[in-house]
């Protein structure tokens, strides 16, 4: 059953704690993204990668940070720097590499500060 | 600066009815245009999208269309069903270059 798989669903941060998102996939993508979702606003881009090792800044990756050691997994680390983590993480990949492509999403992580 | 944009964002129709979701766009090099729909704590999922060298592309019951000159494409389901109540997110790009999406409309059907 090929898909997207975002873990956990829910996740907790402490200040001035680090945390990591899991997102992996089984649909041999070359293209991984992540995205923010806020209420009332629209997907915004934190990373993306289009081949493995490499890896480019979206619109917000102020505070986040990424790897993408393997094709298959693309994790997001939230940092002590990013100062309003609460939002709703999704993940996507894409098939040809390029960034215009359709998207497939995972069901995202809800982060909250605690 | 929104490139693209929801101006509405909830819509409610009754059930059987049309549902017309509108999108706005400022940037003219976007060329390809999607529509994604959201359950609440999931993932976007794909609807239909449309490239720029046609003005409407039809799947079942959504059909798009697109307006260059005016910079607008809008989404119309017929008919509306109560599974069709969701946030539905425009998204536009240009040749290789990421998808910008626009703040989404709630869509609410009633029996």
């Amino acid at each position: 059953d090929g898909g997207i798989t975002q873990s956990p669903k829910y996740l907790f941060r402490k200040e001035g704690q680090n945390v990591t998102l899991s997102c992996e996939q089984n649909l041999n993508h070359d293209a991984m993204y992540w995205y923010r979702q806020d209420p009332g606003q629209g997907l915004r881009l934190i990373y993306y990668s289009q081949i493995v090792n490499d890896f480019q800044k979206g619109d917000i990756a102020e505070g986040y940070s990424v790897s993408r050691e393997k094709k298959e997994s693309f994790p997001l680390t939230v940092t002590s720097a990013q100062k309003n983590p609460t939002a709703f993480y999704l993940c996507a990949s894409s098939p040809w590499g390029t960034t215009n492509e359709k998207l497939f999403f995972g069901s995202g992580t809800q982060l909250s500060v605690l | 600066d929104q490139q693209v944009k929801q101006n509405s964002p909830s819509l409610s129709v009754q059930e059987g009815r049309i549902s017309i979701l509108n999108c706005d766009y400022t940037n003219s090099m976007f060329d390809y245009f999607l529509w994604y729909k959201k359950y609440p704590a999931e993932g976007p999922t794909f609807l239909i999208s449309i490239s720029s060298i046609k003005d409407k592309n039809e799947d079942g019951r959504f059909t798009v269309f697109l307006n260059k000159s005016a910079k607008h494409l809008s989404l119309h389901i017929v008919p509306s069903q109560p599974g069709d109540s969701a946030v539905y997110f425009c998204a536009a790009t240009s040749n290789t270059d990421k998808l910008i999406f626009g703040t989404g409309t709630r869509l609410q059907v009633f029996p």
